[in-house]
């Protein structure tokens, strides 16, 4: 089973700051690895697949990066709404995983 | 657009079954590009992946609940269902299926189980 360890598991940042969420898988995927958004009480919604694809309507700020065993997710210019539980997820051999999340506090 | 909803009890006696379906509409549950998976996040966790079906009956599971986990597909009814067996409370949470096109791109919005008696 592939393990993927995010870091950090908290943030808190003000709005309009950068914020930089990793994620380390424990052996190379590739490029299978996606971003998810997790709001209190909504299901996670797909931000960012294939390491850097954007998802569609997912806004512009959101970014992503890596291949092989380290991915980035990079939100640019936050904003209040992006008060989040973020999850990395790999596709590249099952059982599918998650990364533990990252949570996401505005100040 | 593609919807996902689960449907079935919210509360479920330990030692039990619990049977959960998912409705997929605007949608075919047949297409040949996807597969369909279950998804669990037990009250304040995070994300655990259950298992996964495509539209031919092929299923992938979780090793650490494969003994306890059936998932199958009505195609007819455009469906897709989970079963687990043998709970207990460990296996309270919301469950979530949705749509595998190697990421998980569209979610139902969840249905919390209780495992108590």
């Amino acid at each position: 089973e592939i393990v993927l360890t995010q870091s950090p598991d908290f943030q808190s940042v003000t709005p309009k700051e950068k914020v930089t969420i990793t994620c380390r898988a424990s052996q190379s995927i590739g490029s299978s690895l996606h971003w998810y958004q997790q709001k209190p009480d909504q299901s996670p919604k797909l931000l960012i697949k294939y390491a850097s694809q954007s998802f569609s309507g997912v806004p512009s700020r959101f970014s992503g990066s890596g291949s092989g065993t380290d991915f980035t997710l990079t939100i640019n210019s936050l904003e209040a709404e992006d008060a989040a539980t973020y999850y990395c997820h790999q596709s590249s051999s099952l059982p599918d995983t998650f990364g533990q999340g990252t949570k996401l506090e505005i100040k | 657009q593609l919807q996902l909803q689960e449907s079935g009890p919210g509360l479920v006696k330990p030692s039990e079954t619990l049977s959960l379906t998912c409705t997929v509409s605007g949608g075919s549950i047949s297409s040949s590009s996807y597969y369909w998976g279950w998804i669990r996040q037990p009250p304040g966790k995070g994300l655990e992946w259950i298992g996964s079906i495509y539209y031919s009956g092929s299923t992938y599971y979780n090793p650490s609940l494969k003994s306890r986990v059936t998932i199958s597909v009505d195609t007819s009814k455009n469906q897709f269902s989970l079963k687990l067996s043998s709970v207990t409370a460990a296996d309270t949470a919301v469950y979530y299926c949705a749509r595998r096109a190697g990421p998980y791109d569209y979610w139902g919005q969840g249905t919390l189980v209780t495992v108590s008696s």
